[in-house]
């Protein structure tokens, strides 16, 4: 059974950082892209970010290149997400979501976890 | 960046009824959509991809049409476990980018 387990969410002030865990089990996790989405409160689905099995290619959204450092660690079978000059508007539910099938970058998501909170607040 | 849009944003429909949803992308994208459903205060789920494959486990009465730049999701007899807000997604390059939601009630 695919189980996606978020954590690292919390409150932080603006400009401060955050890193993102996402532990994956039940599946070959080397075989798949993975990627992270958010939901502000309220608000629809943002594509956040997407990496490559291997790790080696990682794409992010505008609103959060420069800032936001998608990694993994196929060792432990764990996807990261480094925030770094958090801003308001960054306030969100993080989701981690994996690729629905391996070997290729361009996929739907077929199995989410349950998510972890950001908010940014001073 | 290819943007995509739902339409409506919202819908009341009644039980038994026949729903449809778009989504429009701005420019081709061949089959590459996918369709969730988020009910409230859960996690997406995966309805449909490639613009009509019924992703396993997902009732029949649901299904998924299109290609190019014009797709619909359909629900054949709408039951109140649809209370829901349905999201399409592109996946053919990045930006995986999603529709901005329809949120479906029960008149």
């Amino acid at each position: 059974e695919v189980q996606l387990l978020e954590s690292g969410g919390g409150l932080v002030q603006p400009g401060g950082s955050l890193r993102l865990s996402c532990v994956a089990s039940g599946f070959t996790f080397s075989s798949y892209a993975m990627n992270w989405v958010r939901q502000a409160p309220g608000k629809g689905l943002e594509w956040v970010s997407a990496i490559s099995g291997s790790g080696g290619t990682a794409y992010y959204a505008d609103s959060v290149k420069g800032r936001f450092t998608i990694s993994r660690d196929n060792s432990k079978n764990t996807l990261y997400l480094l925030m770094n000059s958090l801003r308001d508007e960054d306030t969100a539910v993080f989701y981690c979501a994996k690729n629905g099938r391996s070997g290729t970058f361009y996929n739907y998501f077929d199995f989410w976890g349950q998510g972890t909170l950001v908010t940014v607040s001073s | 960046d290819i943007q995509m849009t739902q339409s409506p944003s919202s819908l009341s429909a009644s039980v038994g009824d026949r729903v449809t949803i778009t989504c429009r992308a701005s420019q081709g994208i061949t089959n590459y959509l996918a369709w969730y459903q988020q009910k409230p205060g859960k996690v997406p789920k995966l309805l449909i991809y490639t613009a009509s494959t019924l992703q396993s486990g997902v009732p029949s009465r649901f299904s998924g049409s299109g290609s190019g730049t014009d797709f619909t999701l359909t629900i054949s007899s709408l039951q109140p476990e649809d209370v829901a807000t349905y999201y399409c997604q592109k996946y053919n390059s990045a930006p995986w980018t999603f529709g901005q939601g329809t949120k479906v009630e029960i008149k």
